[in-house]
């Protein structure tokens, strides 16, 4: 089973920085099949990227994803007050389908 | 684009059933998305339970599959997951969501809190 470790568990920032957060897998995982999801409280996720680096419809630019193999990225190359929440990196696989991240928290 | 919204008891008793339902509109229940549903304990990650399709073709996660149902009722554009023998571990807010089918869950209902408790 191929498990996802997302780091850091929380990272303080302050407006117009810039935020790199980490999704790392146990075994190579093809780019295809990751996707980032925002989530704020009470709120439902939002899906940001899929296939590890296309933004979702209606999502800005300063969102941007990367990364093959074993390690994706999600960059938000300047906070904005609205970019604070928790990030989830998600993986698909044919047998098991979706598998999350524990996620990483924004905060201020 | 898609719209869901759950609906069900918010409280269901130690060993009974959980029993949710997704309304769709924007969409036809009929397309090619697949429908599934997704959980978050409170404070907690999310867990996929499992999905549904037009075909038929369900697919469960694993660690639940011996106690979930999941089916799509066309006639009222809605699709339903039945969970068995619930216990507090079950307790979390319930998501119904969509994905084209291209590896990603493209929409998500709003939620809806599910308590286990006697």
């Amino acid at each position: 089973e191929i498990v996802l470790t997302q780091s850091p568990g929380t990272l303080s920032l302050s407006p117009g920085e810039r935020a790199t957060l980490s999704c790392r897998a146990s075994q190579s995982v093809s780019s295809t099949y990751v996707a980032w999801y925002q989530q704020k409280p009470g709120q439902a996720p939002r899906l940001l990227i899929y296939g590890a680096s296309s933004r979702a419809t209606g999502i800005p630019d300063r969102f941007s994803g990367s990364g093959s193999g074993t390690d994706f990225t999600l960059t938000i190359s300047r906070m904005e007050p609205e970019d604070f929440a928790v990030y989830y990196c998600q993986r698909y696989d044919t047998s098991s389908r979706y598998t999350f991240g524990p996620g990483t928290k924004l905060e201020i | 684009q898609v719209q869901l919204q759950e609906s069900g008891p918010g409280l269901v008793k130690p060993s009974g059933t959980l029993s949710l339902t997704c309304a769709v509109s924007g969409d036809s229940i009929n397309s090619g998305n697949w429908w599934s549903w997704i959980r978050q304990p409170p404070g907690k990650g999310l867990e996929w339970i499992g999905e549904v399709h037009r075909s038929g073709n369900n697919k469960y996660n694993p660690s639940l599959e011996s106690r979930v149902t999941m089916s799509i009722d066309k006639s009222k554009s809605q699709f339903s997951l039945n969970l068995t023998s619930v216990s507090a571990a079950d307790a979390a807010v319930y998501f119904c969501a969509a994905s084209s089918g291209y590896f990603r869950i493209d929409s998500w209902g709003q939620g809806t809190l599910v308590t286990v408790s006697s």
